[in-house]
């Protein structure tokens, strides 16, 4: 149990472009997700946390007209990454709260050209 | 601002030999969670320790949560190849938000 998925796992787009990518809940629903980014060698860093039904919290430093968040429902978050750059090429990582635990998605490998 | 830092960064270790990964804060977390996280991979959840001074065992892995919830350890009893990878910890802060604060990690590499 407690399985998130993320779609796609890697894509590659030019600069100028907008990206989305979804992650999903698959067998709980989950009222919060967190976005998070991780640079090669580097450890997760909070992006922003998504709650079902209001608006994201971003954490200081992180531009919410660039990272577009809407979480729709219990079971599906969305962070599209506007205007895409090659600054924003990264790991891009999301969790799925379940009680007191957050489960982690595989991971969205973004490369802006 | 909570902080937790992991120690050691790196180490790098033959098959058998026994390591232990620290993670400390001047904070008290509500909970202490470790991941294990592979390269290209979302990090997996291995342990969730709550309870001041609770040890959690998983197969060759012990977990202890210090006594004031500041501090945790990771203890890997004969290391397999098979255990390397990057080690998280992660202490929660509690309330609805769940959020929680992330150590950088420490890179595990266990040569046969």
């Amino acid at each position: 149990g407690a399985v998130v998925s993320q779609h796609p796992s890697w894509v590659i787009c030019k600069s100028g472009t907008s990206v989305k990518i979804e992650c999903r809940s698959l067998d709980f629903q989950a009222t919060t997700m967190f976005w998070y980014r991780q640079f090669p060698k580097q450890s997760l860093m909070l992006m922003a946390t998504s709650n079902e039904g209001s608006k994201a919290t971003y954490e200081q430093g992180v531009e919410k007209d660039k990272f577009l968040i809407n979480h729709a429902s219990l079971t599906l978050s969305t962070l599209t990454v506007t205007s895409a750059h090659p600054e924003d090429s990264s790991f891009y990582i999301c969790s799925a709260q379940n009680k007191e635990t957050q489960y982690f998605g595989p991971g969205t490998r973004l490369l802006v050209l | 601002t909570q902080l937790l830092e992991q120690s050691p960064q790196f180490l790098s270790i033959q098959e058998g030999e026994n390591l232990t990964v620290y993670c400390n804060s001047s904070s008290v977390f509500s909970s202490l969670q470790w991941y294990r996280q592979e390269p290209g991979e979302g990090p997996v959840l291995l342990v969730t320790v709550v309870t001041g001074g609770e040890v959690k065992k998983l197969k060759r892995l012990t977990f202890q949560f210090g006594d004031a919830r500041k501090d945790s350890s990771l203890h890997i009893t004969a290391a397999q190849p098979g255990d390397t990878g990057l080690y998280l910890c992660a202490g929660g802060e509690g309330g609805s938000q769940g959020n929680l604060i992330f150590g950088k990690g420490t890179k595990l590499s266990v040569k046969p």
